[in-house]
């Protein structure tokens, strides 16, 4: 089984500062993916990121950037130079990598507000 | 990448009635998924879109209540059957473009309100 936590409370950052989105997650599968999505009030869902469990380096895109800890099982977002327009709900999610079963696996989500 | 074209994107329905999602994708992709998301929640898995054959419910989602169809590699829908208060959610429709796909994509999403 899988799971994820995500247990900051609602985040507020100021515009052009960065921020971290923590997530925690714990699996059994020896090969897995990491991804973050970002919801915007409108309901969708925009992939953001994502870090496979063999990757070498922490992954990057664009202002995103993953802080993968494979030991302590984390994999927190980072975004820099934070804009208005990040204020949304943020969700990390994991999959198995192996086997026939690909479904997603999501935590509970962190607000983030950017202030002016 | 792929596009998908979620429809509608919004509904207010009678309780009781029946509403149809569809999901279109402009590439053949290999694996299509549905995912539910209450206010204020996390998405939860519904069921894997298989094509030519019955879906894959996950544990408390039923084929009476949630038939799905696939009819190509293209192409899905969801229906909410006998709807009541408690279905007022987001479903969203998930594609991968090839097995291990390091991408999920999801459509933009239907906000369904039961009245």
């Amino acid at each position: 089984a899988q799971k994820i936590t995500q247990t900051q409370p609602g985040m507020f950052v100021q515009e052009k500062e960065a921020v971290t989105l923590d997530c925690t997650y714990d699996t059994s599968d020896p090969s897995y993916g990491l991804f973050w999505y970002k919801q915007p009030s409108s309901g969708e869902m925009i992939f953001l990121i994502y870090q496979g469990s063999y990757d070498q380096q922490n992954a990057t895109e664009g202002r995103y950037s993953l802080n993968f800890q494979k030991a302590r099982k984390s994999a927190n977002l980072v975004i820099s130079a934070s804009q208005l327009g990040d204020s949304a709900m943020y969700f990390c999610a994991m999959r198995a990598t192996t086997g026939a079963n690909s479904k997603l696996t999501f935590g509970k989500g962190i607000t983030l507000s950017v202030r002016p | 990448s792929a596009v998908i074209s979620q429809k509608p994107s919004r509904d207010i329905c009678q309780r009781g009635t029946s509403l149809t999602i569809q999901c279109q994708v402009d590439s053949q992709v290999t694996m299509m998924f549905w995912y539910r998301q209450q206010p204020g929640q996390s998405l939860t898995l519904i069921a894997t879109a298989n094509q030519g054959s019955e879906a894959t419910y996950e544990s408390g989602f039923v084929i009476d209540k949630f038939p799905i169809s696939r009819p190509n590699l293209t192409f899905s829908t969801l229906t909410v059957s006998n709807m009541s208060p408690e279905d007022s959610s987001i479903y969203l429709c998930s594609v991968e473009t090839r097995l291990g796909n390091t991408e999920a994509f999801f459509g933009q999403g239907t906000r369904l309100t039961v009245v």
